[in-house]
């Protein structure tokens, strides 16, 4: 597709089970980002991948969560053992880094995840 | 934290009227970026001002960028009720390639 494409675009689980949320980003795209949004709240950065480097895991808030991006396209985003608190809208975005020329970054329409 | 942080956290003005949002930010930065955000779902590129840059425009948009006093301002000029929508900065730091954004402003125009 044309754009970043983000499933499921709403889920809802119990509290204590694990859930994968998946983002495609766009073609040619080699940096993709994870930020979670809750309501009415700014984005929290989670974790950056770009290219074959080490991801930037920095934003993850605990161990429960992980990402993976599998053959430099797809990402995974995983969240082990859900709390109620992880209840928000999880946007994945991709950019063609360009240094210091800034990267626009383009984003899926999220995945919102209830937990209750 | 460089997290960019917008003034007002709401602001609510009449169809016609022009829009002042404003962003500060800790770090020194490679650019800032404003986007636009409906209904909660996935943010717009709205436009990049590089850090070398004092003042940009696209159409109804103006930006203005101050590093000395590490702020931004967006400006929605002729404002419309479909301009209703959060407007978030997002910053790159100098070394580091991922955007950080602020908490944004919700703009609502009255019809």
């Amino acid at each position: 597709g044309a754009g970043v494409s983000q499933s499921p675009s709403n889920k809802v689980t119990e509290k204590g089970k694990d859930v994968e949320l998946r983002c495609d980003p766009i073609s040619g795209h080699t940096a993709l980002y994870w930020y979670r949004q809750s309501l009415g709240q700014g984005l929290e950065f989670l974790i950056y991948f770009q290219g074959n480097s080490a991801p930037d895991k920095s934003g993850l808030p605990s161990d429960r969560f992980s990402a993976e991006r599998t053959g430099g396209s797809v990402s995974t985003l995983t969240i082990q053992r859900t709390q109620q608190e992880d209840s928000a809208v999880y946007l994945c975005a991709s950019s063609i880094p360009t240094g210091a020329s800034g990267n626009t970054i383009y984003f899926g329409e999220g995945s919102w995840l209830t937990v209750v | 934290s460089q997290q960019g942080e917008e003034d007002p956290q709401a602001l609510s003005i009449q169809e016609g009227e022009n829009a002042t949002m404003n962003c500060s930010y800790k770090t020194s930065i490679n650019n800032l970026q404003w986007y636009r955000q409906n209904s909660g779902r996935g943010l717009v590129h709205l436009i990049l001002i590089r850090s070398n840059e004092r003042e940009k425009h696209s159409g109804r948009l103006r930006v203005t960028l101050d590093t000395s006093k590490k702020s931004s301002s967006l400006l929605i000029t002729a404002s419309r009720a479909a301009d209703t929508a959060s407007y978030f900065c997002a910053t790159d730091a100098r070394g580091a390639q991922k955007l950080v954004f602020g908490q944004g402003t919700r703009l609502t125009i009255n019809p």
